[in-house]
């Protein structure tokens, strides 16, 4: 099944912070993270392992809490160039990544 | 520059037509990938092929087939086109099953059946 990504869109001011959620139904082991600009193709992000610490990539960041199934995506001061849609992808234990229907983020200046 | 390419970028198929998607990775993959993308459903799995000589059903496979080449490429076929199947489709690669670098996207065809 999808995981279930929240909120579905997401309007900012430049500089505010952002929080997108994923949660799947089933135990994962890993959770991707995506970006798609308009017209183009996804854009890895990171990767989180079970077991795994929190990573960071700029001031984008994410957290995977095993037991409870998700993960969360932090945006902090965003930029214009952070406007997309964001997706996740849960591995399950059949080695295949399902991504969510995503949560598109609109930075205003 | 190395990447995932796909061909063709768009396409416009009648009802009942065939036709053959390409994609090609100069990266060494081992795996790839075929999704489609349609609005407000994500990214789905249509087909994925761990290794060379192996392809296996992802959430969508029902009119579609696919041939994995060689370890390069990975071809994604629609044998009798139908409405439903207008979407933008995109080839993805990544060096494992589950990769830590993720994957690689091309950059998608855009198909419309009329």
């Amino acid at each position: 099944q999808q995981p279930v990504q929240s909120p579905q869109a997401v309007i900012l001011r430049e500089g505010e912070d952002a929080v997108i959620n994923c949660s799947s139904s089933k135990a994962l082991y890993s959770v991707h993270w995506y970006r798609q600009k308009h017209g183009e193709a996804p854009v890895f992000l990171m990767i989180l392992l079970k077991g795994g610490e929190q990573k960071g990539h700029e001031k984008i960041s994410a957290s995977f809490n095993e037991k409870k199934q998700q993960s969360s995506l932090y945006l902090t001061a965003s930029q214009l160039s952070y406007s997309g849609t964001y997706f996740c992808g849960t591995e399950t234990m059949d080695d295949k990544i399902i991504f969510g229907k995503g949560t598109r983020l609109h930075i205003l200046p | 520059n190395a990447g995932v390419t796909q061909t063709p970028k768009f396409q416009v198929l009648k009802t009942g037509q065939s036709m053959t998607l390409q994609c090609a990775q100069d990266m060494n993959h081992n795996s790839m990938y075929w999704y489609r993308q349609d609005p407000g459903m994500g990214l789905r799995l249509i087909y994925y092929s761990a290794s060379e000589g192996t392809t296996d059903k992802g959430e969508v496979p029902n009119g579609y087939n696919v041939s994995r080449l060689n370890k390069r490429e990975f071809s994604l076929r629609l044998e009798s086109a139908a409405p439903s199947q207008t979407s933008v489709y995109f080839c993805a690669s990544s060096a494992q099953t589950v990769p830590m670098y993720g994957y690689t996207f091309g950059s998608g065809t855009r198909l419309t059946v009329v």
